[in-house]
C-alpha cells in the first residue's frame, strides 16, 4: 500500500461547509495526487504535487485547493461543499518518477454532501 | 496520451488464464504501458507496466506486440478475489516529473467458479 492513509475515510457534511481531506504517506515520496471516481467518469486527477509548496491542477480543480507544507502531507480542501463534490476521493503517490514510473493509492475517502 | 480500447466485460473460469486485451494504436514510442485494477470499493491497485518488452511479476504477465500497438495482460491462474475492474492505460503527461494518469473505463472482469 505504499504507506498511504487517507482520512476521514467516510464523511457526510453539509452543503457550503469546508472539508479537508487529508493523505499521510510514510516513505518520503516527492510526488501526491488526489484524484476523484464518480460513476460514468471514472478516475479524474484533481490536484498533485511535485514537492513541498509545489501545487498544480489536474482535469477537475474547480471548486478544490491543495496544500503540502511537509513531504508526507497532501491536504485537499473543499472551500465551500457543493452536491457535485459527492464522490470517492483517493490519494496516490508515485514511485519511481523518472523511469517506468508507477503510482500506488490509498483506499478512499467516502465524501457524501447533502 | 495516446488512447486505449478495452473490451467492457470479460468472464473467465477459476483456474483458468485470463487474457485481458488492449488497443493502443497511437502510441509513442517513449510510453508505458500500465494495467491497475480496482476491486469493488478499493483504491486502484498497480500491477505491471511495460515499455517493449513482456513482463512478468508475481501478479501477471505482460504481452506487448511488437509494434506496441496492442497489449495483453495474462492472470495465469485466476482466482474469484481476481474479479475486479482493469485498466490499461498509456503513461500520461509528465509535469514537473509529476505523472498524470488517464483512466479509461476499463474491462469488468468476471472469475466465474
Amino acid at each position: 500500500d505504499a504507506g498511504i492513509t487517507q482520512s476521514p475515510r467516510h464523511k457526510v457534511t453539509e452543503t457550503g461547509t469546508p472539508v479537508t481531506l487529508r493523505c499521510h504517506q510514510t516513505e518520503n515520496h516527492r510526488y501526491m495526487y488526489w484524484y476523484r471516481q464518480d460513476p460514468g467518469h471514472g478516475l479524474r486527477l484533481i490536484h498533485y504535487s511535485y514537492g513541498v509548496k509545489d501545487t498544480d491542477k489536474g482535469e477537475v480543480s474547480d471548486g478544490y485547493s491543495v496544500s503540502r507544507s511537509k513531504t508526507e502531507d497532501f491536504l485537499l480542501t473543499l472551500e465551500s461543499a457543493t452536491s457535485s463534490q459527492t464522490s470517492v476521493y483517493f490519494c496516490a503517490i508515485s514511485v519511481n518518477p523518472t523511469s517506468g514510473n508507477t503510482i500506488y493509492f490509498g483506499e478512499g475517502s467516502w465524501l457524501t454532501v447533502v | 496520451d495516446a488512447k486505449t480500447t478495452q473490451p467492457t466485460s470479460m468472464d473467465c473460469a477459476e483456474g483458468r488464464a485470463a487474457n485481458l486485451p488492449c488497443n493502443h494504436s497511437t502510441i509513442s514510442g517513449n510510453e508505458y504501458v500500465y494495467w491497475y485494477r480496482q476491486i469493488h470499493s478499493q483504491g486502484p491497485q498497480y500491477i505491471i507496466h511495460g515499455l517493449k518488452n513482456n513482463e512478468t511479476n508475481e501478479m501477471a504477465s505482460l504481452i506487448i506486440t511488437e509494434d506496441r500497438k496492442s497489449s495483453t495482460l495474462i492472470l495465469p491462474h485466476a482466482t474469484l478475489r481476481d474479479t475486479a475492474v482493469y485498466y490499461c492505460i498509456v503513461r500520461g503527461d509528465i509535469i514537473q516529473g509529476a505523472q498524470k494518469l488517464v483512466f479509461g473505463q476499463g474491462t469488468r472482469l468476471t472469475i466465474n467458479p
